[in-house]
């Protein structure tokens, strides 16, 4: 079963323009990790995020946190063509063995 | 790159045979784990492997074994094929098994079963 879910489940932006997806999660976590896909092939991690931690930059990347809510988003400034892919959020549990839970993913779509 | 390799590509099998699928992890890390994405959802985790043990495990039956050996080297066994084991099968790699810590993913095996 998933435990998060990103909204949008699709998103379709001109080149240069920012992009933003959320996530939300039902558990107590130790962390929370953005990978993207691109067509079907291995996940390339982007950040991580601890759950001690609120906000973290990285590159054209900002990840923002808020265990209260449950909740993260991913915005990526400045998009370009090269950032269309499926972009994923997954937790890692507080307990038990490390294992991430992944939610369905944000298809991104930069148009040229 | 990852560093994280995985074989083969692509496989076709029919429903009922067995398969093995193969993940070699980057140097130094003594966890593995493996993912099965089904089309069009995220990835689901079904082990987890550290220094040759298993160490947790999703919710898969037990034809869906694994295997860690001491080269850094991995493999996932499923037995009695089902169609809705068509997927791509990721395996990550990490240097720990404490968090939180980075999964490092192969580029996966295309598994069609017919």
């Amino acid at each position: 079963s998933q435990q998060g879910e990103e909204d949008p489940q699709a998103l379709s932006i001109q080149e240069g323009e920012n992009a933003t997806m959320n996530c939300s999660y039902k558990t107590s976590i130790n962390n929370l990790q953005w990978y993207r896909q691109n067509s079907g092939r291995g996940l390339v991690h982007l950040i991580l995020i601890r759950s001690n931690e609120r906000e973290k930059h990285s590159g054209r990347l900002r990840v923002t946190l808020d265990t209260s809510k449950k909740s993260s988003s991913l915005l990526i400034t400045a998009s370009r063509a090269a950032d269309t892919a499926s972009y994923f959020c997954a937790t890692d549990a507080a307990r038990g063995a490390q294992k991430l839970v992944f939610g369905q993913g944000t298809r991104l779509t930069i148009n040229p | 790159e990852t560093g994280v390799t995985q074989s083969p590509t692509h496989l076709i099998k029919t429903r009922g045979q067995q398969v093995t699928l193969r993940c070699s992890s980057q140097s130094g890390h003594n966890t593995v784990s493996w993912y099965q994405q089904a089309l069009g959802q995220g990835p689901q985790f079904i082990f987890q492997y550290y220094r040759e043990e298993e160490n947790g495990r999703g919710n898969f039956p037990p034809r869906f074994s694994g295997l860690q050996f001491p080269n850094y080297s991995s493999e996932l066994n499923v037995n009695a094929l089902e169609l809705d084991d068509s997927a791509l099968y990721l395996c990550a790699s990490s240097l720990t098994s404490a968090r939180p810590d980075t999964q490092y993913f192969g580029p996966g095996t295309r598994l069609t079963v017919l």
